[in-house]
């Protein structure tokens, strides 16, 4: 079955500072790999997206994140944090079926903390 | 660009009561998935649909209960609430050629 590890729970990093989010997977084929972003109370912004080709990808907001399918990980990265940046971020992994998508399954999140 | 939209925004209900939860996709998205997210928790996926027919089963209640309409929006529908019930609620659609899923904002839930 699929599933999502994120192992750090919280992290905090002081703006300016460099971040890196970890994110392991299990999945039995090729995964569509994903980071969204959640502030609190509000909805899941997509940062960026791996189906295939290049293994480095560019997001949003300055994010970047490396699959290494080798470590079966997808970590989020950012050179210079900024305050804005404190939130939830969430690695997802979604299953592929008949050529369309199936669920969703994210891990349990890992809450950033920006001090100033 | 227009997004996913649900309805309400916020809900508050009694326990054992109905709620009904709404969810407009994006215009030509023929796929929509509903979540559930607890308090401190990571979205849990419920149930999925693809042109109008039940594609996929997650962690759903048996007093929980969906529908894609004709129009593509979707209702989650919930009976018999209970105060575990309270969470927000995500809807996110798809094109299925495109494959990545757009969520809405969420449908905050609280059970008294």
């Amino acid at each position: 079955a699929q599933s999502v590890t994120q192992p750090d729970i919280h992290i905090t990093v002081s703006e300016g500072a460099s971040l890196e989010l970890r994110c392991n997977y299990s999945y039995g084929a090729t995964p569509y790999l994903f980071w969204y972003v959640q502030s609190p109370g509000q909805g899941l912004q997509l940062l960026l997206k791996y189906f295939s080709g290049d293994t480095l990808v560019q997001g949003i907001k300055g994010f970047e994140a490396e699959f290494k399918r080798s470590q079966s990980s997808f970590n989020l990265r950012k050179p210079s944090v900024h305050w804005s940046d404190a939130a939830e971020y969430f690695c997802a992994v979604a299953a592929l079926f008949s050529g369309g998508y199936n669920k969703l399954i994210f891990g349990a999140g890992t809450r950033l903390a920006v001090h100033p | 660009a227009a997004g996913v939209i649900q309805s309400p925004r916020h809900l508050i209900k009694e326990k054992r009561e109905t709620a009904t939860l709404k969810c407009y996709p994006i215009p030509r998205h023929d796929t929509v998935y509903w979540y559930q997210q607890g308090p401190g928790q990571d979205p849990q996926f419920l149930i999925s649909f693809y042109e109008k027919m039940q594609s996929d089963k997650g962690s759903i209640p048996d007093r929980f209960s969906a529908q894609q309409f004709s129009d593509y929006h979707s209702e989650l529908n919930m009976s018999s609430l209970e105060l575990g019930d309270s969470a927000l609620y995500f809807c996110a659609s798809s094109a299925r050629a495109n494959n990545e899923q757009f969520f809405g904002p969420g449908t905050r839930l609280t059970v008294l």
